[in-house]
């Protein structure tokens, strides 16, 4: 699977988007986007999954460009409850496999 | 239960115990991971359940970690002999809903061995 590679840590203030990159220049053809949110003394939680273009719901938004080489994650307007660890994983597009976490991106919203 | 629990929430233990972690997977799905996450890190997989065979124990780190699922369901995580260097969250997740092969993750096991 590809490496990702994210920033280490972000701040930002409450209200305001927060855009997190990351890259996987080596991600293979059928490989997907997907990226877990992780609170202090819990289990990662799914976010969001993509393949390609723009995939939105009701917690993000996706960006993933043509050559699919990078991707962003995106929080509106965010909220001092949105302060956690947000990983970038490469997944296989099919079945049940292990997921290969990184160190993640520490994000600190203030007010 | 409506979620992925793990017993307990915390295990404190002597050098060159055995324990036991215990993981309840949501009700239904046919896969089940261990994962261990050190201070700082992400989480590091560990072992893999499809029903009651392990699929991929690729991660264990040697040969005093085990795992079983008797039954297609709960999994217990066994370490022997623990040492200092176990001290970690080990984690639990469940896939395989309908429709969907997405992990969901329990509130994990802090384990420290001193």
């Amino acid at each position: 699977l590809a490496k990702t590679t994210q920033p280490i840590s972000m701040d930002s203030y409450e209200g305001q988007e927060v855009n997190i990159t990351c890259s996987h220049n080596n991600i293979a053809t059928n490989d997907y986007i997907t990226w877990y949110q992780q609170f202090p003394s819990q289990g990662p939680r799914f976010i969001i999954q993509g393949y390609k273009t723009k995939v939105t719901n009701e917690v993000a938004s996706l960006f993933i460009p043509a050559d699919r080489k990078s991707s962003t994650l995106s929080l509106p307007r965010v909220s001092l409850s949105d302060t956690a660890v947000y990983y970038c994983l490469v997944v296989m597009n099919t079945g049940f496999q292990k997921l290969v976490f990184g160190t993640g991106t520490r994000l600190l919203v203030s007010p | 239960g409506a979620g992925v629990s793990q017993t307990p929430s915390n295990k404190v233990t002597e050098k060159g115990k055995y324990v036991e972690l215990r993981c309840d997977p949501i009700s239904g799905h046919t896969a089940l991971y261990w994962y261990r996450q050190s201070l700082g890190q992400g989480p590091e997989f560990l072992i893999y359940f499809q029903g009651t065979g392990a699929a991929d124990d690729s991660g264990l780190p040697n040969d005093r970690f085990f795992a079983v699922r008797p039954e297609g369901s709960v999994s217990t995580l066994k370490i022997q002999r623990t040492e200092r260097g176990d001290s970690a969250v080990y984690l639990c997740a469940s896939s395989g809903g309908p429709g969907t092969d997405t992990q969901y993750f329990g509130p994990g096991t802090r384990l420290t061995v001193l």
